[in-house]
């Protein structure tokens, strides 16, 4: 059963706003990831956060996880049109080496 | 490195067809998987492999049958093709057991079955 669930499941904003994005999931986990899907391809790994860490950044991208509301988010900073995709939170448990993907968020940065 | 690849691009069946989904990485990664995306779905998983000759269900593994005998391949088949196997197939890799390492994807097989 997918574990993640993204909000919203669509974002409209224009260049140079902020984005965030954030996803709840259901059980103990122990790593959350993020990936961006761009239309019509694969998905690429963004940014990876352990159940002990509580924020990370990369870049323009800052993910914050609270363990204590199983949820998670993704914040572009500074947004720029080639930023337009889906982006997907991603969960793996401790007993298991599947990745649980939520249905993600379309975000559409316009000029 | 190529990473991630997968053949064919797109594929159109007729129900009750077979075929076989091409999946290869030349990373030496141990883990590779297999996924359907369907609109509105999100991913979901149908098989994975955690090395050369070991292979295990999904959460979706009903019509479809996987085998590892190399670590560079992963080849997905399907039985006998239904319309509900219409979707996008992605094949992906992580390095090593952790599970800290990110996963690398494929670029998707776009399958229709008629």
């Amino acid at each position: 059963s997918q574990q993640g669930e993204e909000d919203p499941q669509a974002l409209s904003i224009q260049e140079g706003e902020n984005a965030t994005m954030n996803c709840s999931y259901k059980t103990s986990i122990n790593n959350l990831q993020w990936y961006r899907q761009n239309s019509g391809r694969g998905l690429v790994h963004l940014i990876l956060i352990r159940s002990n860490e509580r924020e990370k950044h990369s870049g323009r991208l800052r993910v914050t996880l609270d363990t204590s509301k199983k949820s998670s988010s993704l914040l572009i900073t500074a947004s720029r049109a080639a930023d337009t995709a889906s982006y997907f939170c991603a969960t793996t448990t401790n007993s298991g080496y599947a990745l649980n993907f939520g249905k993600g968020t379309s975000l559409l940065v316009t000029p | 490195n190529a990473g991630v690849t997968q053949t064919p691009k797109f594929q159109v069946l007729k129900t009750g067809q077979s075929m076989t989904l091409q999946c290869a990485q030349d990373m030496n990664h141990e883990y590779m998987s297999w996924y359907r995306q369907d609109p509105g779905m999100g991913l979901r998983l149908i098989h994975y492999s955690v090395g050369a000759g070991i292979t295990d269900q999904g959460e979706v593994p009903n019509g479809y049958n996987v085998s590892r005998s190399t670590t560079e391949d992963f080849p997905l088949r399907l039985l006998s093709a239904a319309p509900s196997q219409t979707s996008v197939y992605f094949c992906a890799s992580r390095g090593g057991t952790s599970f800290y390492n990110e996963q690398f994807f494929g670029p998707g097989t776009r399958l229709t079955v008629l």
